[in-house]
């Protein structure tokens, strides 16, 4: 079974320039998370999304991120414009949907950002 | 006060020995725990997952969950160079929204 793929892995940018990431998540699974890991912290959820719809944003910053899952099947996350604090490494994540929630989520490799 | 608090080490353990790695939280509606292998570079690995309370174990690997203190154990047996890695633990509510813990550094000296 492929894993969750994403692209790019490695980015550098400008401050105030933007960036997109891209998700491919397991086949089937009609769950999709992005989260992001700063060094030396846990992930932090910033979007979850089922199917094409949007579960969970309350931790994305909407006045520079936007996240779309366009047929339920891959997604994208914008930056636009970006900061230094933005620097970190972007996961997604896909789970299948279970009664009562989702659970056991698979990562992607991760797409390490570094803003200059 | 974090949702999930774990200590982030660095631990560093001869090969063979017996690692615990633990989480404490505060919300007491979790409910879903799951315990994740991270190598430099890579994305979090699932390594074990429990609902509710008790012990589930896995090959070298044991969970443990303790509602009633709100802390979670991951016991590696036999530990090998390969387990070097961070171990994140994960929790949930709902089995949506997940609250990871900073992650404990973790080396077997050979």
């Amino acid at each position: 079974e492929a894993g969750v793929a994403q692209s790019p892995r490695y980015k550098i940018i400008e401050k105030r320039q933007s960036v997109a990431f891209w998700c491919n998540p397991i086949s089937g699974h009609a769950t999709l998370y992005w989260y992001q890991q700063i060094l030396g912290q846990g992930p932090k959820l910033l979007i979850q999304f089922q199917n094409n719809g949007v579960v969970d944003d309350s931790q994305l910053p909407k006045d520079r991120f936007s996240a779309e899952r366009l047929k339920g099947v891959d997604s994208t996350l914008k930056i636009q414009p970006a900061k230094l604090e933005d620097s970190a490494v972007y996961l997604c994540a896909s789970s299948l949907v279970r009664q009562g929630g989702s659970y056991e989520q698979y990562f992607g490799p991760g797409t390490r950002l570094t803003v200059t | 006060q974090k949702e999930v608090e774990q200590d982030p080490g660095p631990l560093s353990v001869p090969e063979g020995a017996i690692v615990s790695l633990n989480c404490t939280y505060s919300n007491s509606a979790f409910q879903y725990f799951m315990w994740y292998r991270q190598y430099s570079r890579k994305g979090p690995e699932l390594l074990m997952y429990t609902y509710s309370s008790g012990n589930k174990e896995d090959g070298r690997f044991t969970a443990q969950v303790d509602k009633s203190s709100k802390y979670i154990s991951l016991f590696i047996r036999d530990s090998q160079p390969s387990d070097s890695a961070t171990y994140l633990c994960a929790m949930s509510a709902t089995g949506n929204q997940f609250y990871f813990g900073t992650g404990t550094s973790l080396t077997v000296i050979p």
